[in-house]
């Protein structure tokens, strides 16, 4: 299957500093991206989706002030939360999908907020 | 809003035996049902995307049904493995393949050898 990398896998940072997070696919464009996160004993929850060159949908209940999310080129997509505090400590995981593709996972990103 | 379930939450398998898990979900605005493997820290891995009703898919010793109508897929395992310990993910979308997909929580299974 093709290979998405995101990075870092886990991150450790001070309340209110911002913090990004990269997604790439590595051997395919990805038109779209996915955001996900993750929080203990519950399920992947979509945050946001993001189309090559325009602005991300998010999910009712997700800041976009606060999850800004990028996806300039058609490998890479950024989330970079902004301001963050303790509550944002979760798990974090990018899906990308090309045309006609199905989506295909990063590895994930265990942020964590002190 | 779909609400993807998923049960048992874990399971204990002796090496060699069989199993199987479910996934239940709205059967209204049904696009498609993908199942995945997760193994700790790796990336979440697709083993099925299934649409139609009635549909069977298998690969090696895993397979999976599909019923749409009343909203549930199985995953069988046949002659468990260790290989086979993993979290294995549940999620369906509606709306068309655009979307993102909803999770179900997901069934811990451990062989034990």
């Amino acid at each position: 299957g093709a290979v998405v990398s995101q990075h870092p896998s886990w991150v450790i940072c001070k309340s209110g500093t911002s913090v990004k997070i990269e997604c790439r696919s590595l051997d395919f464009q990805a038109t779209t991206m996915f955001w996900y996160r993750q929080f203990p004993k519950q399920s992947l929850m979509l945050m946001a989706t993001s189309n090559e060159g325009s602005k991300a949908t998010y999910e009712q209940g997700v800041e976009k002030d606060k999850f800004l999310i990028n996806h300039a080129s058609l490998t890479l997509s950024t989330l970079t939360v902004t301001s963050a505090h303790p509550e944002d400590s979760s798990f974090y995981i990018c899906s990308a999908r090309g045309t006609n593709t199905e989506a295909f996972f990063g590895q994930g990103t265990r942020l964590t907020v002190v | 809003i779909l609400n993807v379930e998923q049960s048992p939450q874990s399971l204990h398998v002796q090496e060699g035996d069989s199993t199987n898990f479910t996934c239940s979900f709205p059967s209204s605005n049904f696009y498609a049902l993908h199942w995945y493997r997760w193994e700790t820290a790796k990336s979440p891995e697709a083993l099925f995307v299934m649409t139609l009703n009635g549909d069977e898919k298998k690969k090696g010793r895993i397979s999976a049904t599909l019923n749409t109508k009343e909203g549930y897929s199985y995953l069988y395992i046949k002659g468990s493995q260790p290989e086979d310990s993993a979290t294995y993910l549940c999620a369906s979308n509606s709306g068309g393949g655009a979307d993102g997909l909803t999770f179900g929580k997901g069934t811990h299974l451990i062989i034990q050898p």
